[in-house]
């Protein structure tokens, strides 16, 4: 079965460009995340998303950052415009149930900004 | 609020040494706990889980965790570490909502570096 997918795997762009980060989850989970990995930061949850709707979006870093999910089987993540302290991996992740349960993650987009 | 304290940031093992990996936690019910593994320009991987029952848990790879609920910990163990086994480890506690679907809070890793 397919895992977790994400795309691009690598995305390098310039400071001030529109970048969107694409996630498909695991068919029939009803939960996804997106977070934030960096070396000084470590793991950070950007927003987490139950039946399509945003539930906790308050590690979103500022207005730049934008996520949706239009259906199950689809979500974005936006930042407009980007600036250098962006750089990181962004991982998205999916689960399914009523509790918190085992999540399930991509291989993650690396973000590099000039 | 819940956390998780990985007090371990790096640890180096010998090749067919053992290893416990340390994870403390604060909740304030019975938590759902998690271990997780990342491997360089990977994504996380389930190692186990701990939702409830037999406080001491099977993993993959041959990796085991117990839970004690008076230590508040959910310490990750391997008899004998194989070369493969470096990588980051996370532990992890879950949200509960009162029912609907919560989120883990992650610790900040612990990262094993295996000697020959």
């Amino acid at each position: 079965d397919a895992g977790v997918i994400q795309s691009p795997r690598h995305e390098v762009t310039e400071m001030g460009q529109e970048v969107t980060l694409r996630c498909k989850p695991i068919s029939g989970h009803n939960s996804l995340f997106w977070y934030r990995q960096t070396m000084m930061r470590g793991l950070e949850l950007l927003i987490y998303f139950n039946n399509n709707v945003p539930i906790d979006d308050s590690g979103m870093p500022e207005d730049r950052f934008s996520a949706k999910m239009p259906n199950a089987s689809f979500s974005t993540l936006k930042i407009q415009p980007s600036e250098p302290r962006d750089s990181a991996v962004y991982f998205c992740a999916s689960s399914f149930g009523l509790a918190p349960d085992t999540q399930y993650f991509g291989p993650g987009t690396r973000l590099t900004v000039l | 609020a819940q956390s998780v304290t990985q007090p371990d940031i790096h640890i180096t093992v010998s090749e067919g040494a053992s290893l416990e990996l340390r994870c403390n936690y604060s909740y304030g019910a019975t938590p759902y706990l998690f271990w997780y593994v990342q491997s360089p320009g990977q994504g996380l991987q389930l190692l186990l889980k701990y939702f409830s029952g037999d406080t001491l848990v099977q993993g993959i790879k041959g990796f085991e965790a117990e839970f004690k609920r008076s230590q508040s910990s959910f310490n990750l163990r391997k008899p004998s570490v194989h070369w493969s086994d470096a990588a980051e480890y996370f532990c992890a506690v879950g949200e509960d909502y009162g029912g609907s679907q919560g989120n883990l809070i992650f610790g900040k890793g612990t990262k094993l570096s295996v000697k020959p």
